[in-house]
C-alpha cells in the first residue's frame, strides 16, 4: 500500500534555531518527493521537488534531502523565523500514474516562538 | 504566487441546503482537483479532471459533485449539506500530465455544516 508518512507530528522551536522533519514513503514506482509549506488557512505551496537522481536540494534557508534506497527524506530549516510556523507536507508522485497521482503525508505543525 | 481562486473563504449553513464552492484558475491548466482537508489528517483527492467535459471521482467517496463547462472554472455542489461534510476543501490545478507536473493550489473553503 502506498503510505507517507511524517514525523514528527508537530514541534516547537525558537526563533534562529534549525529543525529537521522526517518523511518516510512506500510510493512505488517513484516519481519525485515534494515539501509544501502550508500555513493556517491558506493552500499548500511548493518549497522543493526531488526526483529518483537527486539527493539533496536547497530554497534559501530550506534543504531536503532524499535517499531513494531507504525511501526517507527529511527538510532542514536553518535559522528558523517566526513565519516559519506552518504544517509541512511531504508529498509523493508515483511514476505509473498519467494522473499525476500524488500520495500525502499528515504533516508536521512547526511554531516557532520568539 | 498561483493564480487560482475559491469562494467563499468560509461557509456556515445549516443541513439540507445546497452549497457551490467556487474555484477559478487563470493560468490556463488544463487538470483541476478537488482535495478534502480534516484538521491533522492528510488531503484526501475527491475530483478531478482531465480538461473541458472531463470529470472524475478521486479515492475518497464523496456525495459531492463537480462540473468542467469552461477550462478555467471548476465547482463543487453538495445537494443537500449534512455535519460530516464539514471540513476543509482545497482545489487545484496542474498544466500537464504525468507526476512532474506541479500541482498549485487555492487558499481553501472551510465548511461547517451545522
Amino acid at each position: 500500500k502506498n503510505q507517507v508518512e511524517q514525523s514528527p507530528q508537530s514541534l516547537i522551536i525558537l526563533e534562529g534555531k534549525n529543525c529537521t522533519l522526517q518523511c518516510n514513503y512506500t510510493v512505488s514506482p517513484f516519481s519525485n518527493l515534494r515539501w509544501y509549506k502550508q500555513d493556517t488557512g491558506r493552500g499548500p505551496v511548493s518549497l522543493t521537488i526531488m526526483t529518483f537522481s537527486e539527493n539533496t536540494k536547497s530554497n534559501g534557508r530550506y534543504t531536503a534531502t532524499l535517499d531513494a534506497d531507504t525511501k526517507q527524506s527529511s527538510l532542514h530549516i536553518t535559522a528558523s523565523q517566526l513565519s516559519d510556523s506552518a504544517s509541512y507536507i511531504c508529498v509523493v508522485s508515483d511514476r505509473g500514474s498519467t494522473l499525476g497521482r500524488l500520495y500525502f503525508g499528515r504533516g508536521t505543525q512547526l511554531t516557532v516562538w520568539p | 504566487e498561483a493564480d487560482i481562486y475559491q469562494t467563499p473563504r468560509y461557509l456556515v449553513i445549516g443541513t439540507g441546503k445546497k452549497i457551490t464552492l467556487e474555484c477559478s484558475q487563470t493560468m490556463g491548466h488544463d487538470k483541476m482537483y478537488w482535495y478534502q482537508q480534516d484538521p491533522g489528517m492528510e488531503l484526501h483527492l475527491i475530483h478531478y479532471s482531465y480538461g473541458v467535459n472531463s470529470t472524475e471521482k478521486g479515492d475518497l467517496s464523496s456525495e459531492s459533485t463537480v462540473s468542467r463547462i469552461r477550462t478555467e472554472h471548476f465547482p463543487l455542489t453538495l445537494e443537500s449539506a449534512r455535519p460530516s461534510h464539514t471540513s476543509q476543501y482545497l482545489c487545484a490545478s496542474s498544466e500537464g500530465t504525468g507526476p512532474d507536473n506541479e500541482q498549485f493550489f487555492g487558499p481553501g473553503t472551510r465548511l461547517t455544516v451545522l
